[in-house]
């Protein structure tokens, strides 16, 4: 089953504004990660954020997570119309096999 | 960082017949590897977790019996899709654990199958 929900699940946007994406989950993780996919592609890992972090940053990208509201969420700076692709968040559950299981993504669209 | 192959990248099968895709971590050893299966236009859903030398254990509404799982080696499983149907359709995609990097989870680049 999924373990997160995304929201948007659509975003368009024109190139140079940020683009925001949540994601929620119900159980208890051990980190949470936020993937692209290109139409028909496999996936591109962004940036990994652990339960003990509040906020990571890698190059346009901040990612926060909100244990206590089990949400977390990716900001995309300055769009460009490459970011255009569809964004999972992955989380890893803290018990048993700690699955990484994905949420709904959100299907981003820059506009040039 | 780690890297994960799976072979082949696509594949075009009749109903009816099987069809086998590896997947293979290439720089470290995996003792547990996941696969997904992704429907168009949708999320990556887990199927079964597969550990070396033991059973997989699948996810619930997977066929087990239409999903082989093999997990011979620390760098190698293969899961076979059994008399494919149509609906078999979909990008499956292999993911690998690494001890040696932190634990963490590598995922391959995925394998495309249409079933005719």
């Amino acid at each position: 089953s999924q373990q997160g929900e995304e929201d948007p699940q659509a975003l368009s946007i024109q190139e140079g504004e940020n683009a925001t994406m949540n994601c929620s989950y119900k159980t208890s993780i051990n980190n949470l990660q936020w993937y692209r996919q290109n139409s028909g592609r496999g996936l591109v890992h962004l940036i990994l954020i652990r339960s003990n972090e509040r906020e990571k940053h890698s190059g346009r990208l901040r990612v926060t997570l909100d244990t206590s509201k089990k949400s977390s969420s990716l900001l995309i700076t300055a769009s460009r119309a490459a970011d255009t692709a569809s964004y999972f968040c992955a989380t890893r559950y803290s018990g048993g096999y700690q699955k990484v299981t994905f949420g709904t993504g959100t299907k981003l669209q820059v506009i040039p | 960082g780690a890297v994960v192959s799976q072979h082949p990248s696509r594949v075009i099968c009749k109903s009816g017949t099987s069809v086998k895709i590896e997947c293979r971590s290439l720089d470290f050893q995996a003792t547990t590897m996941f696969w997904y299966r992704q429907f168009p236009k949708q999320s990556l859903m887990l199927m079964a977790t597969s550990n070396e030398g033991s059973k997989a254990t699948y996810e619930q509404g997977v066929e087990k019996d239409k999903f082989l799982i093999n997990h011979a080696s620390l760098t190698l499983s293969t899961l076979t899709v059994t008399s494919a149907h149509p609906e078999d359709s979909s990008f499956y995609i292999c993911s690998a654990r690494s001890l040696a990097e932190y634990n963490e989870q590598f995922f391959g680049p995925g394998t495309r199958l249409t079933v005719l």
